[in-house]
């Protein structure tokens, strides 16, 4: 079974320039997950989808980032103008029901630097 | 609100020592508690996890972990270190509503 994948895996940008990481998730994990991950910090949840819905966003700074899951499969999370801290790891995972039911698998991550 | 903190950014043992890394949560509600490792450049894995059944909870490698509400801990456990245990671990806690929140995270390193 093929896991998380997410490209790019890095990517380097000047300020105030856009850019889109994508997440393929595991077949038939209808929950997604985008995770911010700065140096030294754990995971922070940026937004949780159920299937294409988008049911926890309250931490995605929608100003600049912007999601979208469609046809409740793939996830493209933007960054539209990248700023100097937004340099991090986006991490994406995906679950088969959430926490309730079962463990979340995880990307190798997309690591973004802002210059 | 949930929460979670784990005691110590950094602890190093010996190989072949006990490995004990600190996790406290904060939950009004019965909590579902994970503990996850993170290799460099690599995404993060499960250990183990606990869901309400035993308070005793064995994962991969060796690790396990034991569940005290009355400590709100959730402590991680192996009884030897080895060199491949080298990494960043994270204590994480859950609820129905299906939100995941991460401790600040223990970096482990092992001596020879």
């Amino acid at each position: 079974e093929a896991g998380v994948v997410q490209s790019p895996r890095y990517k380097i940008i000047e300020k105030k320039q856009p850019v889109a990481f994508w997440c393929n998730p595991i077949s038939g994990h209808n929950t997604l997950y985008w995770y911010l991950q700065n140096l030294g910090q754990g995971p922070e949840l940026l937004i949780r989808y159920e299937n294409e819905e988008a049911v926890d966003d309250s931490q995605l700074p929608k100003d600049r980032f912007s999601a979208e899951r469609l046809k409740g499969v793939d996830s493209t999370l933007k960054i539209q103008p990248a700023e100097l801290g937004d340099s991090a790891v986006y991490l994406c995972a995906s679950s088969r029901g959430g926490v309730r039911t079962g463990e979340l698998f995880f990307g190798e991550g997309s690591r973004l630097t802002v210059l | 609100a949930q929460s979670v903190t784990q005691l110590g950014s950094h602890v190093s043992v010996s190989e072949g020592a006990l490995v004990l890394l600190r996790c406290n949560y904060s939950s009004s509600v019965p909590p579902y508690l994970f503990w996850y490792v993170q290799y460099p450049n690599q995404g993060l894995q499960l250990l183990l996890k606990y869901t309400s059944a035993a308070t005793l909870v064995k994962g991969i490698n060796g690790f396990e972990a034991e569940f005290k509400k009355s400590e709100t801990s959730f402590h991680l456990t192996k009884p030897s270190a080895h060199m491949s245990d080298a990494a960043e671990y994270f204590c994480a806690v859950g609820n129905q509503g299906g939100k995941l929140i991460f401790g600040q995270g223990t970096e482990l390193s092992v001596k020879p």
